[in-house]
């Protein structure tokens, strides 16, 4: 696509569901990453898939979080048990290569009751 | 693990101004830099990428340098407009770490 696509632009959920949120990166474009952003924070890094991989998880906060890239193009991004403290904006970037410039979608704005 | 920091957090200033932004990180290691721009409620636009072979870059009236070997990168806006409020924040692209940004507002 011409874009990076996150779907949805907004969530809201129970406390303890489960959620998932969708990232379609620029086509042909190899590196995926996840952000998530809480408000007058800059972005804190989660996990980054090098195609089907993911080459770094170390962002993950608990064992809640888990992500997957099964064809190497759209991303999954899965949050078990639902907090309240998971309330945020989950940003998704992609580029050609690692360490090459990221491109942003619009990220999923998640609410957590 | 590397260290992203902005300084200042926040600045206001009158329309016309010149001013820096400034971006400092504590492994000079890195890939490449890269500054972007967020308005409220908004994601992330990209405005230059500077990679580690290169000492700045330059866009309109955004000039991005690097200096690597000091651990800093500045973001210089000239001639400021009130169209450029909004949150400027740099990514040390490789380590995938942010800066909290810096709060710009120009006004008129």
């Amino acid at each position: 696509g011409a874009g990076v696509s996150q779907t949805p632009s907004n969530k809201v959920t129970e406390k303890g569901k489960y959620v998932e949120l969708r990232c379609d990166p620029i086509s042909g474009h190899t590196a995926l990453y996840w952000y998530r952003q809480s408000l007058g924070q800059g972005p804190e890094f989660l996990i980054y898939f090098q195609g089907t991989g993911a080459a770094d998880d170390s962002g993950l906060p608990n064992d809640r979080f888990f992500a997957v890239r099964p064809e190497g193009s759209v991303s999954t991004l899965k949050i078990q048990r639902t907090e309240r403290g998971d309330s945020a904006v989950y940003l998704c970037a992609s580029s050609p290569d690692p360490g090459y410039g990221y491109t942003f979608g619009s990220g999923t704005r998640l609410t957590v009751v | 693990k590397q260290e992203v920091t902005q300084i200042p957090a926040a600045l206001s200033v009158p329309e016309g101004e010149n001013l820096v932004l400034n971006c400092s990180f504590t492994d000079s290691a890195i890939y490449n830099l890269q500054w972007f721009r967020q308005d409220p409620g908004k994601g992330l636009t990209s405005l230059l990428l500077i990679q580690s072979s290169q000492r700045e870059q330059t866009s309109g009236r955004l000039n991005a340098s690097l200096d690597k070997s000091s651990g800093r990168s500045t973001l210089y806006i000239a001639a400021s407009q009130p169209g450029d409020s909004a949150t400027y924040l740099c990514a040390v692209l490789g380590d995938m770490r942010f800066g909290a940004g810096t709060r710009l507002t120009v006004k008129p």
